[in-house]
Parts: C-alpha cells; structure tokens; sequence
C-alpha cells in the first residue's frame, strides 16, 4: 500500500540548533516532494519544493533533501528559533496524478 | 505569493442543515482545487478534487452526495455539507496551484461544528 510517513512524535530542540526532521514514502514515484508548516488552526503554508532530479534546495535557514533511491526527504532547519515551532507536513504528488498527498506530520517544538 | 481565500474561518451549524465553504484564488486562476478534511492532530486527508466545468474526483470512502463540490469559474470552487451531523464537525481546508508542477497554496480552513 501507498504510504507517506513521518515522525508522529514530537521533535523537541533547543534555541540555536538545527532540527531535522524525516519524510518517507512507500510505492509512490513522486515528481517532486514538497514541505508545508502548519499552525494551529490555519491551513498549510508552503515552504520548499524539490524535484526528482535535485539532491537539495535551499532557502535561507531551510535545507531538504530527497533521495530517490532511498524513498527519503530530510528537512532541516538550522538555528531554530522558538517562532520555528509548528507542525511540519511533507507531501508529494505521485507522478501522471493531480492530486498532492500528505504525510502524518511532525510537531516541533523549540524551546529558548 | 498566490493567495487562496476560504470564508467562512468558523460556523457552527444545527443538525440537519447545510453548509457551503467557498474557496477563491485570489491572484491566479486554478483549474484545479483541491478539498482537505484534518481531525485533531492528524494529517490533512483529501477529499475531493474539483475540476473547473467538470465533475468533482471523489477520493474513496467520501460521499459525494453528502460533500457536494462545485468549481464554477477558474477562481472559485465551493464545497457544501449537506444534513449535516456532529461527526461532520472537523477543519475543512482547500488548496489551488497555479500549475500542478508547482507549489499548492491553502486556504485558511474553515472550522465546522455541528451541534
């Protein structure tokens, strides 16, 4: 079966140091994997998209990463901040489909 | 970046009666919109994909006449609850791309309950 997975615990680090947190996917052949925050209450805001063909992309404090090979998406976010707390979601859409499927979800916290 | 609007933010509804959630992309024209459910601490779990000018895709186990989805114009899709019930009541979100090989944007949900 189809399956997008991520930490369901919550990620719990200290001001100034990176979290990373871990996308992986089951029986997809994603296009191109991409990395939301969410906040209580709001819908999903969109924060970096990666292609099949990129290793990583980077956008100021925030790196991902994919690996085909190894079905993987790592999103780091370096000198964390306490405003960085929120629920992470990756999701992709599995290549010919239009629809963009999510993963579970990882909550960070980062305390000062 | 593109903008995608959704109004009602909250309503809480009675039992019986129906809602409509109205999603705009208010910078871009999206042929497609998409319709999320989320639970509390789940994931975002897609209902429906809405085509403008044609029928709404159902995902399985989601009942088409009970969430009836209209995409009437390139920038406005609506979703309606219909006899509604309290296991009804969740956050409602939708999205739209520019194009489907670029980021999605979301609405900002809509909270339903229904008492």
């Amino acid at each position: 079966s189809q399956k997008i997975e991520q930490n369901s615990e919550a990620l719990n680090i200290q001001e100034g140091k990176t979290a990373t947190l871990t996308c992986n996917y089951t029986n997809y052949s994603p296009a191109y994997l991409q990395w939301y925050r969410q906040d209580p209450g709001r819908g999903p805001v969109f924060l970096l998209l990666i292609r099949e063909n990129e290793k990583e992309k980077r956008k100021e404090r925030l790196k991902v990463t994919f690996d085909t090979t190894l079905k993987q998406s790592l999103f780091h976010i370096t000198a964390s901040q306490p405003a960085d707390s929120a629920t992470y979601l990756c999701a992709l859409r599995n290549t010919g489909f239009q629809k963009l499927v999510f993963g579970t979800g990882t909550r960070l916290l980062v305390s000062p | 970046g593109a903008v995608v609007s959704q109004h009602p933010s909250r309503v809480i509804c009675k039992s019986g009666t129906s809602v409509k959630i109205e999603c705009r992309s208010l910078d871009f024209q999206a042929t497609t919109m998409f319709w999320y459910r989320q639970f509390p601490k789940q994931s975002l779990m897609l209902m429906a994909t809405s085509n403008e000018g044609s029928k709404a895709t159902y995902e399985q186990g989601v009942e088409k006449d009970k969430f009836l989805i209209n995409h009437a114009s390139l920038t406005l899709s609506t979703l309606t609850v219909t006899s509604a019930h309290p296991e009804d009541s969740s956050f409602y979100i939708c999205s739209a791309s520019e194009d489907l090989n670029t980021e999605a944007f979301f609405g900002q949900g809509t909270r339903l309950t229904v008492v």
